[in-house]
């Protein structure tokens, strides 16, 4: 009954290595979103998708990709990691962010540590 | 962009009323103020959203002034549970403007 689910919570790889994370959510919303969050706790919007068009796409590498199959779902695939890529992935949805501003939920986050 | 800023910290005791305020000087008329509480370990989850003058729900209240430059969070009557982040989030909608401010750690002692 998770509304905003998360896959892996953990992760932990290499540098250089390629990674996938996943998000669902099954609350019929229209938009998603990836944030991250780092060791001081800031916490950073990276991507939104609204019905599974890019509708915010702030300075994040181009190492990274988002990939919304439906508007249920959108993974964020990581290429080549870094060390500086360690920190926490939270997906979010809402509501039609084109509509108006809705209130977001947050998923349980990804532990992601680049060795 | 709105920048925010919060105190880092505070500390308060059950039973006690705590005020936590944003400021963010830049806000664009078409934002709206939103602020979230994280507890460690899970994510942000939402509290209260106000655009002008107060708004109260059953855990918050919300006081912009006429200016919209801060905002304030009110907490009636804390207990040890409310120990937790609080992030203030100016927020424009599709415009994109999505930006939190660092979040102040608030800790409630017995």
């Amino acid at each position: 009954d998770t509304a905003v689910s998360q896959t892996p919570k953990y992760l932990v790889t290499q540098m250089g290595n390629d990674k996938s994370i996943k998000c669902e959510q099954n609350l019929g919303h229209d938009t998603m979103y990836w944030y991250k969050q780092d060791s001081k706790k800031f916490l950073k919007i990276m991507f939104s998708y609204n019905n599974k068009e890019l509708i915010i796409n702030e300075t994040v590498p181009n190492r990274f990709s988002p990939k919304s199959p439906d508007k249920a779902h959108l993974n964020l695939h990581i290429n080549s990691l870094e060390l500086g890529d360690s920190a926490v992935y939270f997906c979010a949805s809402s509501q039609d962010a084109l509509a108006g501003v809705y209130e977001q939920y947050f998923g349980p986050g990804t532990r992601l540590t680049v060795t | 962009l709105a920048k925010t800023t919060q105190p880092i910290s505070m500390d308060s005791y059950e039973g006690q009323e705590v005020n936590i305020t944003c400021s963010h000087n830049n806000i664009a008329t078409n934002d709206y103020i939103t602020w979230y509480q994280q507890f460690p370990s899970q994510g942000p989850r939402f509290i209260i959203q106000g655009y002008k003058t107060k708004v109260t729900n059953e855990v918050a209240s919300l006081f912009i002034p006429a200016d919209r430059k801060s905002s304030t969070l009110s907490l009636p009557r804390v207990s040890l549970s409310d120990t937790a982040v609080y992030y203030c989030l100016v927020q424009g909608g599709s415009q994109g403007n999505l930006i939190f401010g660092k979040g102040t750690k608030l800790s409630v002692k017995p």
